[in-house]
């Protein structure tokens, strides 16, 4: 059973395309966060859910619109995708007073 | 000043030998601090965590945590070539709520 998700694996698209990620959880944990990871493999996080409402938007254009349906789940939408979009975004969630996060396998995203 | 700080590397050791990584962080205050390693390709695998001042041993992995000094290293005792990876030093910001990751340390664990 893998404990977060992360579909597709590999998206590939035009300049202007808008596509999403979707991401899901089975460990029961409350909060959950996508991270950019740039080609120099800097992970930078973008937004954090908890329970379904924002608690954290970094200093993200707002052409990336994240949505969280239950808190098993949380979805990343890119709106007119540019060149500088292209990057490993990672799905990730924690539960707990521990502050541990745990990685989804990731979604390699290629703007063309 | 970045707000964590590892070398980047790589760090080159041979096979048996023991690896050590570093990291510094900013946060004065931050409480809670995390390795994870990441194959090329892969994502990030946290494994170890560490809270208090001091030595924190799994297996062939030690963190270990100077408050202090705003430092964290992690030591991998006889390392293998499977070991080769990039270690991403990670620390919880409580006045932010977020996790701020180093820019990584690549390992190569020479045969």
């Amino acid at each position: 059973d893998t404990a977060v998700s992360q579909t597709p694996k590999y998206l590939v698209t035009q300049m202007g395309n808008d596509k999403s990620i979707k991401c899901e959880q089975n460990l029961g944990h409350d909060t959950m966060y996508w991270y950019k990871q740039d080609s120099k493999k800097f992970l930078k996080i973008m937004f954090s859910y908890n329970n379904k409402e924002l608690i954290i938007n970094e200093t993200v254009p707002n052409r990336f619109s994240p949505k969280s349906p239950d808190k098993a789940h949380l979805n990343l939408h890119i709106n007119s995708l540019e060149l500088g979009d292209s990057a490993v975004y990672f799905c990730a969630s924690a539960g707990g007073v521990s502050y541990e996060q745990y990685f989804g396998p990731g979604t390699r995203l290629t703007v063309t | 000043q970045k707000e964590v700080e590892q070398n980047s590397g790589p760090l080159s050791v041979p096979e048996g030998a023991i690896a050590s990584l570093n990291c510094t962080y900013s946060d004065r205050g931050s409480q809670s601090f995390f390795w994870y390693r990441q194959y090329s390709g892969k994502s990030p695998e946290l494994i170890m965590s560490i809270y208090s001042n001091g030595d924190k041993e799994d297996g062939r992995f030690t963190a270990q945590l100077n408050k202090a000094s705003q430092y964290v290293s992690l030591l991998i005792r006889d390392s293998q070539p499977s070991d080769s990876a990039t270690y991403l030093c990670a620390v919880w910001m409580d006045s932010s709520y977020k996790l701020i990751f180093g820019s990584g340390t690549r390992l190569l664990v020479r045969p």
